[in-house]
Parts: structure tokens; C-alpha cells; sequence
């Protein structure tokens, strides 16, 4: 069974300050996607990275897909309060399936 | 911008009850999905639909059923609720490839008691 590992679990930090959040593999995955969720609400597509170490940017986030797309990487600069939420990433296996990790929750302190 | 619209935002059944949960897309996605959501355990694939009239079983389908007579609407049934399946239910909804990304609906949260 493929997995995909996110860590840390818990990430709780100052606003203003950078973080990275990482999400491993053993298994290659054709494509990956990071998605952001708040309490009560359902997870929301944040990017989808396709080829190995492409780096993509939205805003403050920087996401980065390892070179042999087994891993992928989450970093935030100046984090603020509503950057507070629960970070899943997936990604679609050989089978065309898409596999979730537990996801990372992260709590910015204002 | 794509949208899946979940029925219930909240539910509370009896032990024993039928229990339905509908959800309806609006970009003509062919694939659909439901999930539970519980602390700890991270998103869980309970059902999927490739197509109309299509499903298959995704990781934990005991206890449930889906339906999908129309490409928009794809619903889950749950045939004699339990408290084990008070949860947060989450419908979504793609294009093929996967890798474009899944779209997710507002979830529903069920209680059974």
C-alpha cells in the first residue's frame, strides 16, 4: 500500500515567521497536489505539481515537488492567522488512484 | 469555478435509520468520490464512479452504498446507520487525469445517536 507521510503533525507558530511542511514517499507518483482545509469546511486545491523539481509559487506559499517525485514541500513565508488550517497533500499513483496523507495542521498565533 | 454541492451541512440519525446523503456537481466531471474524515485517520475513500451507473469500492465500502443515475449527482447511502459512521462525510468530484486536481464539496457532518 502506497503511503504518503506529512510532517510534522502539529505545527503551531508566531505570525510573521517562515515554516515548511514536507510530505514523503517511498512510491513515485505521476503528479502531486497540496490542498488547504479549514474547520467544518472541505479541503480546497491549493496546486498541483507534475514535474520532478518543479517549484511553484502562490503568494507566500512555495511548493516544490522532489526531483524524483516521491516527495514534495510546503514552505510559507511571514505566516499570518489566515494561514491557520490543515494541509493535505495527495498524490495519483500508477493506477490512477489519489492517495492522501493525514495531513499537517497549522496554527498561526497572531 | 467548479462547484460541489453537498445536501446536509449537518445530520443527526437514529441507530438502524436509512441514511442519504446527496451530492451534485456542476462542471460535468466524470469521476466522483466519497470519503469519511476522522481525527487521526485522515480522509478515507469509501465509494468512487468512473462513470453513470458505474462505482467501485474504495478502501472502507462496509455499510455503505452509492448510487449515480445522473453524471451530476452522486449520492451515498448508508443502509442501517450506526454510531461507528458518525463522521464527516466529503463528496468531490475530477477530471481524468487525476492529476488535475479533486474538487470538494463543504462536507456533511453525521451524527448517529
Amino acid at each position: 500500500t502506497q503511503l504518503l507521510e506529512q510532517s510534522p503533525q502539529f505545527l503551531s507558530i508566531q505570525e510573521g515567521e517562515n515554516l515548511t511542511v514536507y510530505c514523503n514517499s517511498s512510491s513515485v507518483f505521476s503528479s502531486l497536489q497540496w490542498y488547504r482545509q479549514e474547520p467544518g469546511e472541505g479541503p480546497v486545491l491549493l496546486v498541483t505539481v507534475v514535474t520532478g523539481g518543479e517549484v511553484k509559487k502562490l503568494k507566500r506559499l512555495t511548493f516544490q515537488f522532489g526531483d524524483a517525485r516521491k516527495d514534495s514541500s510546503l514552505h510559507i513565508t511571514a505566516a499570518q492567522p489566515g494561514d491557520t488550517g490543515l494541509y493535505l497533500c495527495a498524490g495519483e499513483d500508477r493506477d490512477d488512484k489519489i492517495i492522501f496523507g493525514k495531513g499537517t495542521r497549522l496554527h498561526i498565533l497572531p | 469555478d467548479v462547484k460541489v454541492t453537498q445536501s446536509s451541512r449537518y445530520l443527526v440519525k437514529r441507530t438502524g435509520e436509512k441514511v442519504f446523503l446527496e451530492c451534485v456537481q456542476d462542471m460535468d466531471h466524470e469521476n466522483m468520490f466519497w470519503y469519511r474524515q476522522d481525527p487521526g485517520l485522515g480522509l478515507r475513500l469509501i465509494y468512487f464512479s468512473y462513470d453513470v451507473k458505474m462505482k467501485e469500492k474504495g478502501d472502507i465500502p462496509e455499510g455503505y452504498s452509492v448510487s449515480r443515475e445522473k453524471k451530476e449527482r452522486f449520492s451515498l447511502i448508508l443502509e442501517s446507520a450506526s454510531t461507528n459512521q458518525t463522521s464527516m462525510y466529503l463528496c468531490a468530484s475530477s477530471l481524468l487525469p487525476l492529476g488535475q486536481g479533486v474538487f470538494f464539496g463543504q462536507g456533511t457532518r453525521l451524527t448517529v445517536v
